[in-house]
């Protein structure tokens, strides 16, 4: 079972910051928080990942809690193509007899609105 | 980041018969991984291949129905086998990154069993 929860689904006005919360109250010290986003029709694209740290790339920001029982990816300024559906994965990073798979919840569905 | 094709990209299949989908990578990696997505689903692993050994697979996954070979590190095949219209999904390949921190994905295979 996904260790993640997140909203079904969630709007967001274009050129506005949108805020993805997900819950991850079970997470082990180990385990990092990775987000990933399919575009209708398309394979997951890797968006972010991080394990305390907050943590920022081109795409995306990662806001972990200092418990590390939560975490909102923030796209900054959304656009159309921005429309997709989140995942919220925690994954064991690969090695030490872990795979590195990544076993995917619901996730959200982000419609960005113009 | 890895390139990964995937064939075929769809297939209308007739129910009883089998059907194998290639998942050729433009790099060596060490895991491979298979998915599928059901319609209006979010996508459940199947199974994990390492080159050189046996598949391991998930929960509700047995090698009978979905036999995958895993000849070198850069190519994956996967079989659906006698199939019925439940199979009817879509079938994604994944690997990850060198440094195992992120997984990229194929297109997917659609398929439709009839």
């Amino acid at each position: 079972d996904a260790k993640t929860t997140q909203p079904p689904s969630m709007d967001c006005a274009e050129g506005r910051a949108a805020n993805l919360p997900c819950n991850h109250s079970t997470i082990s010290g180990n385990e990092y928080v990775y987000w990933y986003r399919q575009i209708h029709s398309q394979g997951p694209q890797y968006i972010i990942h991080g394990l305390k740290n907050n943590e920022t790339n081109e795409m995306a920001s990662l806001i972990i809690t200092e418990d590390r029982k939560s975490s909102t990816l923030i796209l900054p300024h959304a656009t159309l193509r921005d429309t997709a559906v989140y995942y919220c994965i925690v994954r064991l990073p690969h090695g030490s007899g872990n795979t590195g798979k990544l076993i995917f919840g619901q996730g959200t569905t982000l419609q960005v609105k113009p | 980041s890895a390139v990964i094709s995937q064939k075929p990209s769809r297939d209308i299949c007739q129910r009883g018969t089998s059907l194998t989908i290639q998942c050729q990578v433009d790099s060596q990696v060490t895991m491979m991984f298979w998915y599928r997505q059901q319609p209006g689903q979010s996508l459940t692993l199947i199974a994990t291949a390492n080159q050189g050994s046996e598949a391991t697979y998930e929960s509700g996954f047995v090698i009978d129905k979905f036999p995958i070979s895993r000849p070198n590190l850069t190519f994956s095949t996967l079989t659906v086998s006698n199939m019925s219209p439940e199979d009817s999904s879509i079938y994604l390949c994944s690997v990850l990154s060198p440094m195992n921190t992120e997984a990229f994905f194929g297109q997917g295979t659609r398929l439709t069993v009839v």
